[in-house]
């Protein structure tokens, strides 16, 4: 079965680091695009940036970077969303998802067709 | 960035019945385009990739329509499960690859 499996809740303070996990299996990690999705509370999806676990290619959306870290280590087929500075407004749920491929090197021009649970995130002080 | 903006925010309609849930891009996406459904709780799931074609396990009812800049997800009878947010993403340019803000299918 092709899965994601996301790291558990987390609650923090402001200021504090964090970095959450999502680990694939029943695919070939390292040539599918994962993607972060955030979803902050009562409110819609926001794309964050994806990462090619083969190479770490990365991407980030305007609006995300510079504020958090995406990375891989495909030895272990789990990719990372990290930050350095929590802020109380990082206060979400976060989903990683990888991007449907139809073949030969998997294009970053994708949706995304398997989804983790989500990793709720709450920073409080 | 391109806006992708969804109608109606709600859209209440009797079970058996269809609902027609509209997607507009700001500009051109070709066919770059997903939809998703996302019931409370759970994560959001691929329903239709490339403006019409059904995600692996989509039931035949959900289909979705156009290109460009106007695209339309139809379910043409609707069930009890099919009740929940309804999302379109536009895959085309980047980044990001945006979200509409979602429809919410009601019971009528």
């Amino acid at each position: 079965e092709v899965q994601l499996v996301q790291s558990g809740a987390e609650v923090k303070k402001p200021g504090e680091s964090l970095k959450i996990s999502c680990k694939g299996s029943g695919y070939s990690f390292t040539t599918y695009w994962i993607g972060w999705v955030r979803q902050m509370p009562g409110k819609g999806l926001e794309w964050m940036g994806i990462i090619y676990p083969g190479d770490s290619e990365t991407t980030y959306s305007p609006s995300f970077q510079g504020q958090v870290t995406i990375s891989a280590d495909k030895s272990i087929s789990t990719a990372y969303l990290e930050w350095s500075s929590l802020r109380a407004s990082d206060t979400a749920m976060y989903y990683c998802a990888r991007l449907r491929c139809s073949g030969g090197r998997c294009s970053s021009r994708s949706a995304f067709d398997i989804w983790g649970q989500g990793t709720i995130v709450t920073v409080s002080s | 960035e391109i806006v992708m903006t969804q109608s109606p925010a709600t859209l209440s309609v009797s079970p058996g019945e269809r609902a027609t849930l509209s997607c507009r891009a700001s500009q051109s996406v070709g066919s770059n385009l997903a939809w998703y459904q996302q019931k409370p709780g759970q994560a959001p799931r691929l329903l239709i990739y490339g403006a019409s074609t059904r995600a692996t396990g989509i039931p035949a009812r959900f289909s979705g329509s156009g290109s460009g800049t106007e695209f339309t997800l139809t379910i043409s009878s609707l069930q009890s499960e099919d009740f929940a947010l309804y999302y379109c993403q536009q895959y085309n340019n980047w980044p990001p690859y945006t979200f509409g803000q979602g429809t919410k299918l009601e019971i009528k």
